[in-house]
């Protein structure tokens, strides 16, 4: 079946960069683009942006540019997203629906705690 | 891109039916027939339940429908359920080429 499966969760210093792995199986990784949201502890959703794994174009969302690098790896499958921003918050990855215009499915979400 | 405007929370008693609404502009909601709605439980990830306005994603309960009329879209959960408290939220493709989540809606099921 189709699955994203996510890096662990990490816990990062003011000011440092923390790389969250999406690893995908089930489908050809390079057929459909990838997107990755962000929730902040009890807040909503927001989308960040996304890649497309067989072109590497990327689209970010304004507020998430500068400080947001997409980046994917076709021989593992696997998508990638550093972060520099200093909010403790779940990222998650998810596939673009067959037919596009919606997120599924998704990953299980990885927790990134900044604590100095 | 500012968020679109959900109710904060939604509540009815089991086997009523409740409607949540998702307010846009006409640069994203009514632009497109391109609204989503996630549910979420808490600690889980999203989950698709209504894409392309209203059509349900595999497996999802004909219990839940989506409509839009302008720059509103709308969720209807008819026969309400205890399995259906959560969170709810919308997504739009928007004319910045990107796509935008709703604020959420927490349903309580009394």
């Amino acid at each position: 079946q189709v699955q994203l499966v996510q890096s662990g969760a990490e816990v990062k210093k003011p000011g440092a960069s923390v790389k969250v792995s999406c690893k995908a199986s089930g489908y050809t990784f390079t057929d459909y683009y990838i997107h990755w949201v962000r929730q902040a502890p009890g807040q909503g959703l927001e989308y960040m942006g996304c890649i497309h794994p067989n072109s590497g174009v990327t689209r970010y969302a304004q507020k998430f540019q500068g400080w947001v690098t997409m980046t994917t790896d076709a021989s593992i499958s696997t998508a990638f997203v550093e972060l520099k921003s200093d909010d403790t918050a779940v990222f998650y990855c998810a596939r673009d629906r067959v037919g596009g215009w919606a997120f599924d499915p998704w990953g299980q979400g990885t927790l990134v705690t900044v604590s100095s | 891109q500012s968020a679109l405007t959900q109710p904060a929370s939604v509540s009815g008693s089991p086997g009523q039916s409740i409607t949540i609404s998702c307010t846009g502009t006409s640069s994203d909601v009514g632009g497109y027939n391109y609204v989503s709605w996630y549910q979420q439980h808490p600690g889980k990830a999203p989950k698709l339940m209504i894409y392309d306005v209203g059509n349900r994603s595999s497996g999802v309960s004909n219990r839940f429908s989506g409509s839009k009329s302008g720059n509103t879209a709308s969720l209807t959960i008819s026969g309400l359920q205890a399995e259906d408290e959560a969170d709810y939220y919308c997504s739009s493709w928007t004319s910045s080429a990107n796509y935008v989540f709703g604020t959420g809606t927490k349903v309580t099921v009394l």
